[in-house]
Order: structure tokens, then sequence, then C-alpha cells
């Protein structure tokens, strides 16, 4: 059964960081398109990035050189390092894969002070 | 950036047949952006339900379609039921990153 399951979220300040995981289960990481989704609260959705199954790596301008997309092949995890943190990063965090064909329940980051 | 336009909200009757559309701020929506279409409900993740303007997933309830139509990326509910009231977003790339639309609220009415 495929399964994505994201952890890390939190309060952080602004300015902060944070590493969020989505561990992956049922499909090997690597061979996938692998990609973070973000919704604030009450918005609609927007794209964060993604990690084509080839490597290659693409990121929003709203996070460009603020944020990292990376794979841990050893243990089929996806991460997010999010760094610099604003108050409009705030937002469940969703980590998706393939076609979007499987989401993870998301995790909620809030970057107040 | 780019900027991926759909109408705000559309009203369907039940039975009905409504189409919503994609649209870019760059010109034309062609298969080459590779179009998605999103279903999402109050308090649920959002579910695929076309990917790549016309696939869909085993999912995927057999009254959506997508295609493309005049310039745009479209998403047709024919014989609209009472549980495809949701908000609808669109997905679509520029080389290789992608841009979400603001979404369409659907209204079965």
């Amino acid at each position: 059964e495929v399964q994505l399951v994201e952890t890390g979220g939190g309060l952080i300040q602004p300015g902060g960081s944070l590493r969020l995981s989505c561990a992956a289960s049922g499909f090997t990481v690597s061979s996938s398109h692998m990609y973070w989704v973000r919704q604030a609260p009450g918005k609609g959705l927007e794209w964060v990035s993604v990690i084509y199954s080839g490597g290659n790596t693409y990121y929003a301008d709203s996070v460009k050189g603020r944020f990292i997309s990376s794979e841990d092949n050893s243990h089929n995890t996806l991460f997010l390092q999010m760094n610099s943190l604003r108050a409009e990063d705030t937002a469940v965090y969703y980590c998706a894969s393939g076609h979007f064909d499987f989401w993870g329940q998301g995790t909620l980051v809030t970057v107040s002070s | 950036q780019a900027m991926v336009t759909q109408e705000p909200s559309l009203t369907v009757s039940p039975g009905g047949t409504v189409t919503l559309t994609c649209g870019s701020t760059t010109g034309a929506v062609t298969s080459g952006h590779f179009p998605y279409w999103f279903q999402q409900k109050p308090g649920q993740a959002p579910r695929t339900l076309i990917y790549d303007t016309s696939n869909k997933h085993s999912w995927t309830p057999a009254r959506f379609s997508g295609s493309l139509l005049g310039g745009k990326a479209a998403l047709t509910l024919s014989g609209a039921q009472p549980e495809d009231e949701a908000e609808y977003y669109c997905l679509v790339f520029y080389s290789g990153a992608g841009v979400f639309g603001r979404g369409t609220k659907l209204t079965v009415l």
C-alpha cells in the first residue's frame, strides 16, 4: 500500500528554519516525481517544489533561494528544508508523488512571533 | 511569474453539464503544459482527477473529462452529482515549475 506521511511542522519564529519530512512506503521515492504543495489557511493551493525522477529540481519563485528539497534514498524520504521563514509561509504543507496519485495528510507550519 | 486563470465560481444543476477552464497569462495552454485538475472538499486533502490534459486516475468518476478548448485546459463534468460540489484547481507547468490557478468553487444547485 502506498503511503506518504509528513512530519516536522510546528510553530517557528520569522527568520527561523524548519525541515519537513515526507516518509514514503509502497514505492521508491527516487523513481518517482516528488512534489511539495502548500495551502495557507482559507486559501488556495500553491505549488512549492518538485524533484523529478531524473533528479532535476524546481521551485516556486516565492520560495526560491530559501527552500531546498532533497531525498534520502536510504530512508525513502523526501525533505523540505525551509530557511528564512516568513509569516506568509504559514500553511499546511503536503507532499505528493507521481502524477499526484498519492498525497500525504499534510503538516501545519505556522510562522509567527 | 506566469499566472493561471480560472473562473472564481460556477453553478450547475444536478444532472447538468458544466465546463471549467484554465488559462495562462503567457498564452495558450497546450499539452506541453501538462495540465492537471484537482478536486478539494472542505477539510480534505486535494484529490487528483485529471493529469496530462486528459488522463484519468482509477478513482476519477467517468463523468469528469479533461481536454484543451480554445487555448485553455478544460474540465467538463457531465451529469453533475451533489457530491461534486467542491473547489477545483488546475495546475500548469512552465519549463518544469508548476503554477496553480486560484480555484473554481463549483456549486451543484
